[in-house]
C-alpha cells in the first residue's frame, strides 16, 4: 500500500537551532514529493516540492528538503528555526500516474522555544 | 493571482441537519478542485475530486456528497449530518497541467452537536 510516515508526532527546537522534521514513503516509481505548513485554525500552505534533478530544494521562508531515493525519505530542514516557525507540517506525496491525488502524512508539530 | 474562497468559516450544526459547504476559486479556470477533511487537527483525508463539471470523484463512501455547479465552485453537502462529521473542511485546487500543486484555501470547521 502506498502510503507517507511522518515518525514524529512533535519536534522541540530551539530558536536559532537547526531543525529537521522527517519524512518516508512508501510509493511506487518515483514520486513527486512536497511539504505544506498548517498555522492554527487556517489552510495548508505549500512549501517546496521536489519533482526531478537536485536532491536539496529550496523553498518558502527559508526552509528546505532533501529527497533520498535510497532511503525513501524527504526530511524538511532549516538552518536556524524561528519561534514563528512553529505550526503543523505535513509531508505529502503524489505518486506517478494517480492525477492530482496525494497522500498525506499525519503531521508533525513543530514547537520553536525562545 | 488566484484566491481560493470557502464558507462559512465557522459552522455549529445539530445531528440529522443538512449540510453545505461552498469553495470558489477565482482568477484561474478549469481547476481540479478538492474536499479534505482533517479531523483532531492532524491528518488529511481526500473527500473529492474533480477534474471538471459533473466530473467528480469519491475517495470514502460516507454521507458525504459533492457538486460542481460551475467550473469555479465546489459544494459538499450532506443530507443528514452524523456526529461523526465534525471536523476542518479543506477545499484545495490545481491548475490542470500542474495538478501535484495544490492551494488550499481557509477551511471550515464543522461541529456537529
Amino acid at each position: 500500500a502506498q502510503s507517507v510516515a511522518q515518525p514524529e508526532d512533535q519536534v522541540n527546537v530551539a530558536e536559532g537551532n537547526p531543525l529537521t522534521v522527517k519524512c518516508t514513503y512508501s510509493v511506487s516509481g518515483n514520486p513527486y514529493l512536497f511539504w505544506y505548513v498548517q498555522y492554527p485554525n487556517r489552510g495548508l500552505q505549500f512549501l517546496l516540492k521536489y519533482i526531478t534533478g537536485d536532491n536539496l530544494v529550496k523553498g518558502s521562508y527559508g526552509f528546505e528538503a532533501e529527497f533520498n531515493k535510497s532511503q525513501t525519505s524527504f526530511h524538511l530542514k532549516k538552518p536556524s528555526a524561528l519561534v514563528s516557525d512553529s505550526a503543523l507540517y505535513f509531508c505529502a506525496v503524489r505518486p506517478l500516474g494517480q492525477g492530482g491525488k496525494l497522500i498525506f502524512g499525519q503531521g508533525t508539530e513543530l514547537s520553536v522555544k525562545p | 493571482s488566484q484566491t481560493i474562497h470557502q464558507w462559512p468559516a465557522t459552522l455549529v450544526q445539530p445531528v440529522g441537519s443538512p449540510l453545505s459547504l461552498e469553495c470558489t476559486v477565482e482568477g484561474t479556470s478549469n481547476p481540479n478542485l478538492y474536499w479534505y477533511r482533517q479531523a483532531a487537527g492532524r491528518g488529511l483525508q481526500l473527500l473529492f475530486y474533480s477534474i471538471g463539471i459533473d466530473q467528480i470523484s469519491s475517495e470514502v463512501p460516507q454521507n458525504l456528497s459533492a457538486s460542481r455547479p460551475q467550473d469555479r465552485q465546489f459544494i459538499l453537502s450532506s443530507k443528514k449530518l452524523l456526529l461523526s462529521d465534525s471536523g476542518f473542511y479543506l477545499c484545495a485546487w490545481s491548475s490542470p497541467d500542474r495538478s501535484y500543486e495544490q492551494y488550499f484555501g481557509p477551511g471550515t470547521r464543522l461541529t456537529v452537536t
